[in-house]
This record gives structure tokens, C-alpha cells and sequence, in this order.
């Protein structure tokens, strides 16, 4: 079975310019998850989608970051502006969705590396 | 809201021999789920084993194995007969148990960045 793929895999940009990243989760898995990985530090969740609803994005700073989960497939993450903090690795992840199987793994993509200067 | 420590940034192995990483973790749910994922340089995490909290057995993964103590909040992992392979960042993570029928995100810690000599 094919893996999350994830476009592109390394993007610098200028501070202030916009930025979009693209997610494409294992067929058939309802949920998916973007995480923000800055140097250092474990990923962090950004937000999450069930099907093409958000279930959680509290800690998306929303002034800034959009995503949108069309048809429940494919997923699209934007910056604008981008400030030099957004520098990070931006992983995609997403699990099967089935009742009392939490412990279900995610399966992540190989990430974008982000540069802002 | 729950947190994840390791505390050990980096840790060095001598090919075939056995390292453990720690982990702890702070919560006061009852019903969750305890992770370890590789992260390579090639950035795909990639799951190592896993363990839910209501199982008393340690679970076991090949050379891997953890050390679940629920008391002490304490998860840590231990890689047996260390390959050059196995040299990668290491997170601990923690998810919550079922709720509501929607699986909730992963809280990572920092990890242990894992060196392996031949």
C-alpha cells in the first residue's frame, strides 16, 4: 500500500511571501494530521481533520495558517505571511478511523523542510 | 494537559550491545496509549512499538522493548543487539484513549538523538 505522500520536500521562501504544502494520505484513512516540527523539538500538532472536517486546531495560529481537507482526501496547508519562526519540518500524517482503536497507529509522510530568511 | 520529558537529548551505543532510552510522562487520564517513534534523517517517523496504558505486560517488538511503570508515569525503551541501523532521533509520545469515536493527536517529547558505534 502506498504511504502519505507529501509535495514539496524542501521549500525556502522569503519572509513575508506565502507558501503551500500538500498531503496525501493512505486510501481510505478518515483522519488526518498536520504536525509543525521545529528544530529541536518533537513535532507539534497544527491541526487535525476527520474526513473533511476539523476536529481540533487550537493551536493553529489561524492569523496566518489556513488548511483545507477537500472531498476528505487530499489535504492543503498555507502560510501568509511567513514570519522566520515558520522555519520548521511540516509532516503529514493519518491513521483509519474505527471506534475504540485509539491505540491505531498514524503514518507520516516524509515531511517538507521549510525555510524562511 | 499532558506532557512528555526526555530528558536525555543524546545517547551513544556500541554496535551489538543494549541501550535504554527514558521517558516519562504527565497525565491524569486513566485510559491512554504510549508510543515510540524513529525518525531517520530521511524525517519519516516511523512507529517502534507501542503500548496501551489498561495492559500490564510490557510490550515487545523484536530487539525492542519497553519498561511501562503506570505508578511512576515512567516509559522507557530498550533496543537489544544495537545495529548501525537503529541510529536516529527517538520520541516518546503519549495519545489519549477513545473519546467520543474521533482518535486525538499525538503530544511528543523532545527526543534522544541515538548514536550507534561500529
Amino acid at each position: 500500500e502506498a504511504g502519505v505522500a507529501q509535495s514539496p520536500r524542501y521549500k525556502i521562501i522569503e519572509k513575508r511571501q506565502s507558501v503551500a504544502f500538500w498531503c496525501n494520505p493512505i486510501s481510505g484513512h478518515a483522519t488526518l494530521y498536520w504536525y509543525q516540527q521545529i528544530l529541536g523539538q518533537g513535532p507539534k500538532l497544527l491541526i487535525q481533520f476527520q474526513n473533511n472536517g476539523v476536529v481540533d486546531d487550537s493551536q493553529l495560529p489561524k492569523d496566518r495558517f489556513s488548511a483545507e481537507r477537500l472531498k476528505g482526501v487530499d489535504s492543503t496547508l498555507k502560510i501568509q505571511p511567513a514570519k522566520l519562526e515558520d522555519s520548521a519540518v511540516y509532516l503529514c500524517a493519518s491513521s483509519p478511523h474505527r471506534i475504540k482503536q485509539a491505540g491505531d497507529q498514524q503514518y507520516f509522510g516524509p515531511g517538507t523542510r521549510l525555510t524562511v530568511t | 494537559a499532558q506532557t512528555v520529558t526526555q530528558s536525555q537529548p543524546e545517547m551513544s551505543v556500541q554496535e551489538a550491545e543494549t541501550v535504554t532510552l527514558s521517558c516519562t510522562y504527565d497525565t491524569s487520564e486513566s485510559d491512554y496509549y504510549l508510543f515510540w517513534y524513529k525518525q531517520p534523517p530521511s524525517r519519516q517517523m516511523i512507529l517502534v512499538i507501542r503500548q496501551e496504558a489498561y495492559k500490564q505486560q510490557n510490550a515487545t517488538e523484536n530487539r525492542f522493548s519497553v519498561n511501562f511503570q503506570k505508578a511512576a508515569k515512567s516509559f522507557s525503551l530498550k533496543i537489544s543487539d544495537s545495529q548501525l541501523g537503529d541510529a536516529a532521533m527517538y520520541f516518546c509520545a503519549y495519545r489519549r484513549g477513545n473519546y467520543g469515536g474521533s482518535q486525538g493527536n499525538l503530544i511528543f517529547g523532545k527526543g534522544t538523538k541515538l548514536s550507534v558505534k561500529p
